[in-house]
């Protein structure tokens, strides 16, 4: 079974400042997706970026960048440039690749509420 | 707007009530997930229908069901209720055989057991 684990239930970054969430997985799986999904005060879940286990560059997307340690099984997402929008909670989440591509459960981390302040 | 509705948005009820909740995926997508968000159990994966067949279990309950229709609707079932599945029930679709591992999440039911 896999396991996703964020280690820090709290942070808070000043705007336009940048700060990083950690996530750390287990899986004895080869293929398989990591996702960092962002759940604002209205609870829906909005996917923030996903990355490709067999990819070995980073996913970016604008403000939003993760460091993918494959071998550390480490997914840490960085945002840049922080603005008040970006309060919310933050969860890192596992998916196990298949042959047809095709989509299968996401496995949560207990997330990581993010204060942005002025 | 994900393109996934769920009804209703919020629910009360009393303990040992049975409460259904209902899910429209996007359209054309094939697969549907059904995910609990609770303060105890986090967010965790319920169940998975695809075209009409369950494809995957996850920590399901047995007092819960769920079925997908022919028109790729799908409902969830919560029978003698307890406090403790007070949550918010979230419905996830995505694309199937044709690819793309993307889920699509809906709004939410909150559900709130008294």
């Amino acid at each position: 079974a896999q396991t996703v684990t964020q280690s820090q239930p709290e942070m808070s970054v000043q705007e336009a400042e940048t700060v990083t969430l950690s996530c750390t997985y287990d899986t004895s799986e080869n293929n398989y997706y990591l996702f960092w999904y962002k759940q604002p005060p209205s609870r829906q879940m909005i996917l923030v970026i996903r990355q490709e286990a067999y990819k070995q560059q980073n996913a970016t997307e604008n403000r939003f960048s993760v460091n993918f340690q494959k071998a550390a099984k480490s997914f840490s997402l960085k945002i840049s440039d922080s603005q008040l929008g970006d309060t919310a909670m933050y969860f890192c989440a596992f998916m196990k690749g298949s042959n047809t591509g095709t989509a299968s459960k996401l496995t949560f981390g207990t997330g990581t509420r993010l204060q942005v302040t002025l | 707007d994900s393109g996934v509705t769920q009804t209703p948005k919020h629910l009360i009820t009393a303990t040992g009530q049975r409460v259904t909740l209902r899910c429209s995926p996007r359209s054309g997508d094939l697969s549907v997930y059904w995910y609990q968000q609770s303060l105890d159990q986090g967010l965790q994966f319920l169940i998975q229908y695809y075209n009409g067949e369950e494809r995957a279990k996850g920590n399901i309950l047995e007092r819960f069901s769920a079925q997908q229709f022919p028109d790729l609707h799908s409902e969830l079932n919560l029978s003698s209720l307890e406090l403790g599945d007070s949550a918010l029930y979230f419905c996830a679709s995505s694309v199937g055989t044709s690819g793309g591992v993307r889920q699509y999440f809906g709004p939410g039911t909150r559900l709130t057991v008294l």
